[in-house]
């Protein structure tokens, strides 16, 4: 059960280069989520989907993209790449949405790291 | 105003000794909170999840909520050197049911 998948792990981008983050997911799940992780910040939301076909903003979207055809994969777009977007992303899922993770957890990725220079 | 606060540490203390982490919240509707607890180089897993006020225990692990001074805590106790990692608050947001996080905590385990 491999759980949530990311790739690639590291990737070194020039201003201006556009890249997509892959994700995928083997367990059914519907919701899935895009984050970013700054030095000594939290977690940002970029984008979220409620299930295959729709996608949603987050709390930072400005510079992403994403799409979702299937239930197992929910790629991230960056179009343009700008330093502003060095940072950590993890891809998650869950099978519910927060008010119930005590019973169904979200599941993260180990994260893809992105220089943009 | 930020709307989780949580102090980055780093936190050290030595292996054995009780643990305690807080965050502080700004929106009093606030239900769900959550402690995640996240490794070098890996992505978070959810440790502690609690509802409205109180205490919850699991193992060595004791979440606490006070809804009433807007404050979450996570207790470990008989610190071990396995437990070094970065621990973040997390709530819910109602309106749309996003995660709203702290910046996270490191706690360095000393042998």
């Amino acid at each position: 059960n491999a759980g949530v998948t990311q790739t690639p792990k590291f990737r070194i981008l020039k201003i201006g280069q556009s890249m997509t983050l892959q994700c995928t997911q083997d367990m059914n799940h519907n919701y899935m989520y895009w984050y970013r992780q700054d030095p000594g910040m939290g977690l940002k939301l970029i984008y979220y989907s409620v299930g295959a076909g729709i996608t949603d903003k987050g709390e930072v979207p400005n510079g992403y993209n994403v799409s979702r055809s299937t239930t197992e994969d929910f790629p991230l777009r960056l179009e343009l790449a700008a330093p502003s977007q060095t940072s950590v992303y993890f891809c998650a899922s869950s099978y519910s949405p927060p008010t119930d993770y005590s019973n169904q957890p979200q599941h993260f990725g180990d994260g893809t790291r992105l220089s943009i220079l | 105003q930020k709307e989780v606060e949580q102090d980055p540490g780093p936190l050290s203390v030595p292996e054995g000794a009780i643990v305690s982490l807080n965050c502080t919240y700004s929106n009093s509707a606030f239900q769900y909170f959550m402690w995640y607890r996240q490794y070098s180089r890996k992505g978070p897993e959810l440790l502690m999840y609690t509802y409205s006020s109180g205490n919850k225990e699991d193992g060595r692990f004791t979440a606490q909520v006070d809804k009433s001074s807007k404050y979450i805590s996570l207790f470990i106790r008989d610190s071990q050197p396995s437990d070094s990692a970065t621990y973040l608050c997390a709530t819910v947001r109602d309106s749309n049911y996003q995660l709203i996080w702290g910046a996270g905590t490191k706690l360095i385990i000393k042998p």
